[in-house]
């Protein structure tokens, strides 16, 4: 079946450092990914959809110099959080979406970046 | 290889009937089941979740059971509402750094 990786699996880093979170499709070729970001309740936060070769659309309310999305490849889209503040602190997960017949929507998550800002 | 599967992509009810999405797993060391539900353009809202020392969970019309000897999980939404309409994914973690998630159910409630 589809996997989905991402790296790293968690990264500490410093205030105003910037940390690149990769989302990969092992398996198969992604024409769109999402990044999502979790929130203390659990539910996942849409931030942006990545298709590949052209500019992510980022949701109301997210930050696109903040959160920089590059979705370079059919395989990789990364995603770039510059000048990481504490507050930025979350778990950030990646999906990758396989076209399917009619509206089914499938979705191939990756199991998640946990960032912790100090 | 995928760790938690849902093996039914879409999935219709009659208002009013029961609602059974089921969800499998292969890894033992899981030790936390999520379900999600997501409408188009959004992200997955957070539904209802259990332990791993618990086989039954209940939130008003949504109840979860897990059957950890068959690494099976399954959501019944009792009655089944159009609203509830949309897709469903269910997820597991051990470690709560990383969440497996399945490829999500859709559900159709059909007034």
């Amino acid at each position: 079946g589809a996997v989905v990786s991402q790296h790293p699996s968690r990264v500490i880093c410093k205030s105003g450092t910037s940390v690149k979170i990769e989302c990969r499709s092992l398996d198969f070729q992604a024409t769109t990914m999402f990044w999502y970001r979790q929130f203390p309740k659990k539910s996942l936060m849409l931030m942006a959809t990545s298709n590949e070769g052209s500019k992510a659309t980022y949701e109301q309310g997210v930050e696109k110099d903040k959160f920089l999305i590059n979705h370079a490849s059919l395989t990789l889209s990364t995603l770039t959080v510059t000048s990481a503040h504490p507050e930025d602190s979350s778990f950030y997960i990646c999906s990758a979406r396989v076209p399917q017949a009619g509206d089914q929507e499938t979705q191939y998550f990756g199991p998640g970046t946990r960032l912790l800002v100090l | 290889d995928q760790q938690v599967k849902q093996n039914s992509p879409s999935l219709s009810v009659q208002e009013g009937r029961i609602s059974i999405l089921n969800c499998d797993y292969t890894n033992s060391m899981f030790d936390y089941f999520l379900w999600y539900k997501k409408y188009p353009a959004e992200g997955p809202t957070f539904l209802i979740s259990i332990s791993s020392i618990k086989d039954k969970n209940e939130d008003g019309r949504f109840t979860v059971f897990l059957n950890k000897s068959a690494k099976h999980l399954s959501l019944h939404i009792v009655p089944s509402q159009p609203g509830d309409s949309a897709v469903y994914f269910c997820a597991a973690t051990f470690t709560g750094n990383q969440f497996y998630f399945g490829t999500g159910t859709s559900l159709t409630v059909i007034p």
